[in-house]
């Protein structure tokens, strides 16, 4: 089953509105979260890394404003994007993931957990 | 000289052959390694971790060569439904993780 919930899967709004994505991990704590955008027959672009409780760190040329992260808990993390424009029409697609550190203090990376996208169209 | 490098493709192949991808990275300090396959307007979703070992899972084998910063998938036997990009993963540790996505080997497979 999924262990990433992403919500909505699909929605069109009007040009100038706000979109919310939500992303949740089902049955573990994802202490990072990915946001990415992907267009049409392009690679998955990471737009930021957000870890729970503090400030998402996002990729050059992403505008901060713009795509407004919130990673409040283990469990939920949304990405808003305000004032839509129709260039912002994509596929958005969270990740998330856990880490441990041993007791040689490595710190080990699980797999990602995709969440299964949402459709954005701008109109 | 990019981080993650993967052929493109495509990889047109018929049903029952084999085929092999490989992957390259460029920072020795990446620990954690992964294949994952994206359908078309799917998201990603993993299709095995890759162990200094060597991993086998079904019909897919993955192999990493740490000296030479390489990591491979093996298909055998391939199926219609192999059909999708695979994307190589690497990791580095830390907290933050650096994640880095390959742009994908797209694989077609032909009846």
């Amino acid at each position: 089953g999924a262990v990433v919930s992403q919500h909505p899967s699909r929605v069109i709004c009007k040009s100038g509105t706000s979109v919310k994505i939500e992303c949740r991990s089902l049955d573990f704590q994802a202490t990072t979260m990915f946001w990415y955008r992907q267009f049409p027959k392009k690679s998955l672009m990471l737009m930021a890394t957000s870890n729970e409780g503090s400030k998402a760190t996002y990729e050059q040329g992403v505008e901060k404003d713009k795509f407004l992260i919130n990673h409040a808990s283990l469990t939920l993390s949304t990405l808003t994007v305000t004032s839509a424009h129709p260039e912002d029409s994509s596929f958005y697609i969270c990740s998330a993931r856990s880490t441990r550190v041993d007791r040689q203090g490595i710190t080990y990376n699980s797999p990602l957990h995709f969440g299964n996208g949402t459709r954005l169209t701008v109109t | 000289r990019k981080e993650v490098e993967q052929d493109p493709g495509p990889f047109n192949v018929p049903e029952g052959a084999t085929v092999a991808f490989n992957c390259t990275y460029s920072n020795s300090a990446s620990q954690s390694f992964f294949w994952y396959r994206q359908d078309c307007r799917k998201e990603p979703k993993l299709l095995m971790s890759v162990y200094s070992s060597g991993n086998e899972d079904g019909r897919f084998t993955a192999q990493l060569n740490r000296a030479s910063q390489y990591i491979s998938l093996l298909i055998r036997d391939s199926k219609l439904s192999d059909s999708a990009t695979y994307l190589c993963v690497v990791s580095y540790g830390g907290s933050q993780g650096n994640l880095i996505f390959g742009k994908g080997t797209k694989l077609s497979v032909k009846p």
